[in-house]
């Protein structure tokens, strides 16, 4: 079975400072690793996956993450954050032993930018 | 592309009615379709998976015959929440997985309220 783990259910920054949100993940399979954000009342936006290869990937809105296999860890980063980036965020994997369809969500994390 | 609707966003009825929610995928055609249900300031929980043309698998701890879903065809599922009650408000999200990139795409969510 797979499981995620968001360290921090808050995260605070100010405007244009860096924004890292953890991500750690447990699965005895190969996993696909995704990340979502939630803005109020509204549904998941996909941020960005991995599911092969290079392990550091970008996604929409300046956002990256990096897959980092021996840390079993999969870390969502932007450089300077926006206050529009205020919302929930969600780490989730999915695996092959499921079909790769079943997604396993963390429990979010919020983050608060700051003027 | 990969985008997902549903309809209503917001309905609110009388306790002992049943509530009809439609998820479509507007720009492909998914076989596999998901239910979520989200409690206030809290993570996913799967209900159930529906398959075009086939039953839906309904997660452990998950009533069947409250939560009733049909996939009829390759872009539309349906949840009918059955003679619903005040503690079946809550907010649902549906979800369709684009098949050759095994990607969740969500909806934007329905806001249910029980009266």
């Amino acid at each position: 079975a797979q499981s995620v783990t968001q360290l921090g259910s808050h995260v605070s920054v100010s405007e244009g400072a860096l924004v890292l949100l953890r991500c750690n993940y447990s699965s005895s399979v190969p996993p696909y690793l995704f990340w979502y954000v939630q803005y109020p009342n509204q549904g998941l936006q996909l941020l960005l996956k991995y599911t092969t290869g290079a392990t550091l990937v970008k996604g929409i809105n300046g956002f990256e993450a990096e897959f980092k296999k021996s840390e079993t860890s999969f870390h969502l980063t932007k450089p300077s954050a926006h206050m529009s980036d205020a919302a929930e965020y969600f780490c989730a994997v999915s695996a092959l032993n499921t079909g790769f369809q079943k997604l396993v969500f963390g429990t979010g994390t919020r983050l608060l930018v700051s003027p | 592309g990969a985008v997902v609707s549903q309809h209503p966003s917001r309905v609110i009825c009388k306790s002992g009615t049943s509530v009809k929610i439609e998820c479509r995928s507007l720009d492909f055609q998914a076989t596999t379709m998901f239910w979520y249900r989200q409690f206030p300031k809290q993570s996913l929980m799967l209900m159930a998976t529906s398959n075009e043309g086939s039953k839906a698998t309904y997660e452990q701890g998950v009533e069947k015959d409250k939560f009733l879903i049909n996939h009829a065809s390759l872009t539309l599922s349906t949840l009918t929440v059955t003679s619903a009650h005040p503690e079946d408000s809550s907010f649902y999200i549906c979800s369709a997985r684009v098949f050759s990139t095994d990607t969740q795409y969500f909806g934007p969510g329905t806001r249910l309220t029980v009266l």
